[in-house]
């Protein structure tokens, strides 16, 4: 069974920090991975996606991939009070077909100001 | 502006009834997804739907339906509402953008049984 793994923390992060978050996974044929930033009671919003090893830099928030070692990552440079919300890691199915995301059940991040 | 619209976002039914919750999204992309989140669970995949006439189970389908007569939407039925399904409810849908399946959700329905 495809699994997702993360830390349910809660993380907590003075403001102006950088925090990061991480992810394993189990289906080794993954090809693409996806970081959701979930406030309570919302839907879940696309943050970044990766698709290649390395790292992908987007404002604030940069997305590491390691597919040897079957691990994401996501820094949040600068952490406002406004990004403390639960950070949701997903990777798709082997082959990259379109028949769904499997989901970490979500790291709680807090910044504390 | 595209968009996914759910209804209703709130919904209190009880045990045994039959429940059909709506989704309806304006982006014109062919591929649709139903979740549930339950607290230590996460996000977990009921079905999803390349296209029209098209649907497929996911991880835990028991007690769900979905059809695809259109593009835009595809409706998730409860065909006999159970406690175990009091939950919030996300649907999706995604286009291949950069050959990724990238998903965007809707507002979410949160469906009580009792």
């Amino acid at each position: 069974q495809k699994e997702v793994e993360q830390n349910s923390g809660p993380l907590s992060v003075p403001e102006g920090a950088i925090a990061s978050l991480n992810c394993t996974y189990s289906d080794r044929g993954s090809q693409s991975f996806f970081w959701y930033r979930q406030y309570s009671g919302k839907s879940p919003e696309l943050i970044m996606s990766i698709y290649s090893n390395g790292d992908k830099e987007d404002g604030r928030f940069t997305a590491q991939l390691n597919k040897a070692s079957q691990y994401v990552s996501l820094l949040i440079r600068d952490s406002q009070p406004s990004d403390s919300a639960t950070y949701l890691c997903a990777g798709d199915s082997s082959g990259g077909g379109a028949d769904g995301l499997t989901f970490g059940k979500g790291t709680h991040l807090i910044i504390q100001p | 502006d595209a968009e996914i619209t759910q209804s209703p976002r709130h919904k209190i039914t009880e045990t045994g009834r039959q429940v059909t919750l709506a989704c309806h999204q304006t982006w014109n992309h062919n591929n649709m997804f139903w979740y549930r989140q339950d607290l230590g669970h996460g996000l977990r995949l009921i079905h999803y739907s390349y296209g029209v006439h098209d649907t497929n189970k996911g991880e835990v389908s028991d007690g769900y339906s979905v059809s695809r007569s259109n593009t835009e939407d595809l409706p998730l039925t409860l065909e006999s509402a159970a406690s175990s399904q009091t939950s919030v409810y996300f649907c999706a849908s995604s286009d291949r953008t950069g050959g990724a399946d990238t998903q965007y959700f809707g507002p979410g329905t949160r469906l009580t049984v009792l």
